[in-house]
Order: C-alpha cells, then sequence, then structure tokens
C-alpha cells in the first residue's frame, strides 16, 4: 500500500503565477482533504472532496479551488499566488466516514518569491 | 469562532522523564480528538485519538484524557525517549463537520 501521494515535493513559483498540486489517496479512501501548514504552524483546513464534489471548505478565498477525480485522486489549484501563499500543503486521505483518521501525505512545499 | 488552543509551544524533558501537552477546544459539540506527531520534513501521523464519549485512553506509553465539562485535553507521554522529539499537534473536529482544527503545535525535546 503506497499510502498518500503527493506531487510535486517542491516547487517555487512567483508571485501572480499559478500551481496546480496533486495527490492519490490511500487504497480504500474516497474522501480528500487539502490543509496548508505554515511555517511553525498547524495544518488549516481549505477544503474536503468526496464523490467528486467539494462537501466543506476552509476559510480560503476563491483563488484556491479543487478538483477530484473519479478515481479518487485529487488537485488543489491556486491562482495568482501571493506571497504569504508560500506553505507546505497537505493532502489527507480517509475512508469518508466523518470525524475519522486522516492519513496524511508527505506534502508539497511551495515557495513564493 | 472554532479555536484549539495547544500549550506549551515548546517543551523540553530528560530522557525517562514524562511530558503533558494540554489542548483547550471552544465548541462543545466537539466529539474527536486525535493527536498527530510530526517529525522534520516528515508528514503528521496520528499517534492516537479519542471520542467524546471516552474519558482515558492509553496505547503503551500514550496516554490522553479528555474532560468535557473544562473543554480540555491532554496527551501524556510517560518514560520519555529521544526518538519522542518532534512536533506535536492536537486537533477537534468540531460536531458533524468533516474538518480537522489543529492546534498551533508543540516541539518536544528529549535530551539524552
Amino acid at each position: 500500500d503506497a499510502g498518500v501521494t503527493q506531487s510535486p515535493t517542491h516547487l517555487i513559483k512567483t508571485r501572480g503565477q499559478q500551481v496546480t498540486l496533486r495527490c492519490s489517496p490511500k487504497s480504500g479512501h474516497d474522501t480528500v482533504s487539502w490543509y496548508q501548514q505554515a511555517l511553525g504552524q498547524g495544518p488549516q483546513f481549505i477544503f474536503q472532496y468526496y464523490e467528486e464534489e467539494e462537501r466543506q471548505r476552509g476559510n480560503f478565498p476563491d483563488r484556491f479551488s479543487g478538483h477530484q477525480f473519479p478515481n479518487y485522486s485529487s488537485e488543489l489549484n491556486v491562482n495568482a499566488l501571493l506571497l504569504g501563499d508560500s506553505a507546505l500543503y497537505l493532502c489527507a486521505s480517509s475512508p469518508g466516514i466523518p470525524t475519522g483518521e486522516l492519513f496524511f501525505g508527505e506534502g508539497s512545499r511551495l515557495t513564493v518569491l | 469562532g472554532e479555536n484549539v488552543e495547544q500549550h506549551p509551544s515548546t517543551l523540553s524533558v530528560q530522557e525517562g522523564d514524562s511530558a503533558v501537552i494540554k489542548c483547550t477546544y471552544s465548541d462543545s459539540a466537539s466529539n474527536y480528538f486525535p493527536w498527530y506527531k510530526q517529525e522534520l520534513g516528515k508528514r503528521p501521523q496520528l499517534i492516537i485519538d479519542i471520542r467524546s464519549n471516552v474519558g482515558e485512553k492509553k496505547d503503551q506509553r500514550i496516554a490522553v484524557t479528555l474532560n468535557k465539562t473544562a473543554k480540555h485535553f491532554s496527551l501524556h507521554i510517560t518514560e520519555t525517549q529521544p526518538e519522542d522529539s518532534a512536533v506535536y499537534f492536537c486537533a477537534a473536529s468540531m460536531g458533524s463537520s468533516y474538518k480537522l482544527i489543529f492546534g498551533s503545535g508543540t516541539r518536544l525535546l528529549v535530551r539524552p
């Protein structure tokens, strides 16, 4: 079992650019959540996808959008990047049971210059 | 709004001593409280969790206690070892919400 896989692991962008991050959930999981972890902080919930729809959203602007594919993999898109978007973006999968255990990927570290 | 406060932000203990990390949550409807360990450059990993119908849960050297009345929950690590050094995050799930609200983390250093 490969667990939760994310790509890319590291990337550097400049302000105003757009970025797409990808996530494959753990085998058997159908729900994907995305979190933003700034340096020295706890993860903050961005949104969760289930059955290809956004099920819940955190307090993030519309520049942050996502998608879930029929195979349960997911993408996180961020438009018009700001310096403050620099963070570790964590994908977590779960079997769809609310408040169940989350399995995190290693994250994608985004640096915005 | 929804909030989880975590203390202390840093904790240094001698190997073999106990470590305690405390969290408080704001929403009384919270019913799931996991603890995650994150080593440098690694993913957060669940180490123990507790649900609101239980007051205490133990797994070897790790235990979690929950006081629903005070809206507090704590992580206890006994007989600490250098490999326990990491950042620990508490979290709470608010009622029927699908999201976890994380605390700001505690950096634990176990000195050999």
